[in-house]
């Protein structure tokens, strides 16, 4: 089983600021790889698929980078809607599909 | 618009079963293949079976193999999760998520509580 490891856990960063969350995969995922947000009370939501594919209607502030077993997700000037849990899922070796523990971004 | 609705969650003994349904509509069901993805309190996500378009092919999570079905009836736009043998552990709000991996849409979910 792929093993994805997320971090931080929590992220405190102020409206504006630029983020950035880490997801580390246990072996080679190639580019399969997706970031998900989540809202409280909501479903999750598609980001950023391959790595770096926004999802439609995603800003272009939303920005997936990396390969093989390291991955970053960039959020530039970080916006009041942009609070929540981010998780990321690898889709290379299945099943079982997996998802990192997630980062919860909350305002400072 | 991609709509899945998902039902039939609730309260129910360890030991016990349920049913759950995803309605879907807003694209060709019968095309696409299904999953289900859990989320117990406060956690984080975790996936629990997978269906082809045309029921041919299953995955499931080691933690549910054994005790989940999942099926689908593509002339009702729909998909099932079977659920027997309830244990504790398995709480959490069910979504169902079209197509294979990355989701791209997802249910609502309906939430399972199994506590006695």
């Amino acid at each position: 089983e792929v093993v994805m490891t997320q971090s931080p856990a929590t992220l405190s960063v102020s409206p504006g600021e630029r983020v950035t969350l880490s997801c580390r995969a246990s072996q080679s995922i190639s580019t399969n790889l997706a970031w998900y947000q989540q809202k409280p009370g909501q479903a999750p939501r598609l980001l950023i698929s391959e790595v770096s594919t926004r999802a439609t209607g995603i800003p272009a502030r939303f920005t997936g980078s990396g390969s093989e077993t390291e991955f970053t997700l960039s959020i530039d000037s970080l916006q009041s809607e942009d609070f929540g849990v981010y998780y990321c899922q690898q889709y290379n070796d299945w099943p079982p599909l997996t998802f990192g523990g997630g980062t919860k971004v909350q305002i400072k | 618009e991609v709509q899945l609705v998902e039902s039939g969650g609730g309260l129910v003994q360890p030991g016990g079963s349920l049913r759950l349904s995803c309605a879907a509509s807003g694209f060709t069901f019968s095309s696409f293949s299904m999953n289900w993805v859990r989320q117990a309190p406060g956690k984080g996500l975790h996936w629990v079976s997978y269906i082809t378009s045309d029921s041919v092919i299953t995955h499931y999570a080691d933690s549910v193999t054994g005790r989940f079905t999942i099926s689908r009836d593509n002339a009702k736009n729909a998909l099932y999760l079977q659920m027997n043998s309830l244990r504790d552990d398995d709480t959490g709000i069910y979504y169902c998520a079209s197509r294979s991996a990355p989701f791209r849409h997802w249910g609502q979910g309906t939430l399972v509580t199994v506590s006695s």
